[in-house]
């Protein structure tokens, strides 16, 4: 059990649709990042939040956003879904961002089926 | 910009065999450099990883890997592998001091293992 909590674990919907995906970090954990991990583009980094703020964003579409919130929780609102969103989405918490020991520790992750 | 590339998307052993995963990564600054496992149906667990101190690094399961600078290597071994090991290994490359850095990994297209009993 790494401390990370994501739930929910499945996800099944429909084209053009909205979820929302919820990532409790490790206790005293301050960052939050979020990957996608699909069979043809393997895990890519999505975003990360630091404190409530956001410091980094890679391959995150327009469609897709994010926030931490006071109580360090992190959403992931994926809209107007199509099919190619359908994936395992992963969130990873550590301590900070700079420095330090630098490893991930990953929740067990949300699989989203767009039908 | 950082990147990993973990050669073999498939790898196979008999039972008992040396188990050899391949990582080389690209980077203009000293490296962090990690191991995760992921079993089916589950997240990724952390192996072993490198942080700047003992270029041999020694995980959990009987793991280990050796960092390589002249090789940009970083390549996962195992005397002697077991049914259990069967999984999906990624190796991932951070840039903990790097000016742009946050501390995100960037992560290999992964290595399944396929233990032969």
């Amino acid at each position: 059990d790494s401390g990370v909590t994501q739930t929910p674990k499945h996800l099944i919907t429909a084209t053009g649709q909205r979820v929302t995906l919820r990532c409790s970090p490790r206790s005293g954990d301050l960052s939050v990042y979020w990957y996608q991990q699909s069979l043809d583009q393997g895990l890519q980094f999505l975003i990360h939040y630091y404190n409530g703020e956001e410091r980094a964003k890679g391959n995150i579409l327009e469609r897709f956003s994010a926030q931490q919130f006071p109580d360090l929780h992190s959403e992931l609102n994926l809209s107007s879904l199509e099919l190619g969103d359908s994936a395992l989405y992963f969130c990873a918490s550590s301590v900070g961002w700079r420095g330090g020991t630098g490893e991930l520790f990953f929740g067990e992750g949300s699989r989203l089926t767009v039908l | 910009a950082q990147s990993v590339t973990q050669l073999g998307s498939h790898v196979s052993v008999s039972e008992g065999a040396l188990v050899l995963l391949r990582c080389n990564y690209s980077s203009s600054v000293p490296p962090y450099l990690f191991w995760y496992v992921q079993y089916p149906n589950q997240g990724l667990q952390l192996l072993l990883k490198y942080t700047s101190a003992a270029t041999l690094v020694k995980g959990i399961n009987g793991f280990e890997a050796e960092f390589k600078k002249s090789e940009t290597s970083f390549h996962l071994t195992k005397p002697s592998a077991h049914m259990s090991d069967a999984a999906e290994y990624f190796c991932a490359v951070s840039d903990p001091f790097g000016s742009s850095n946050t501390g995100k990994l960037i992560f290999g297209q992964g290595t399944t293992l396929q233990v032969k009993p």
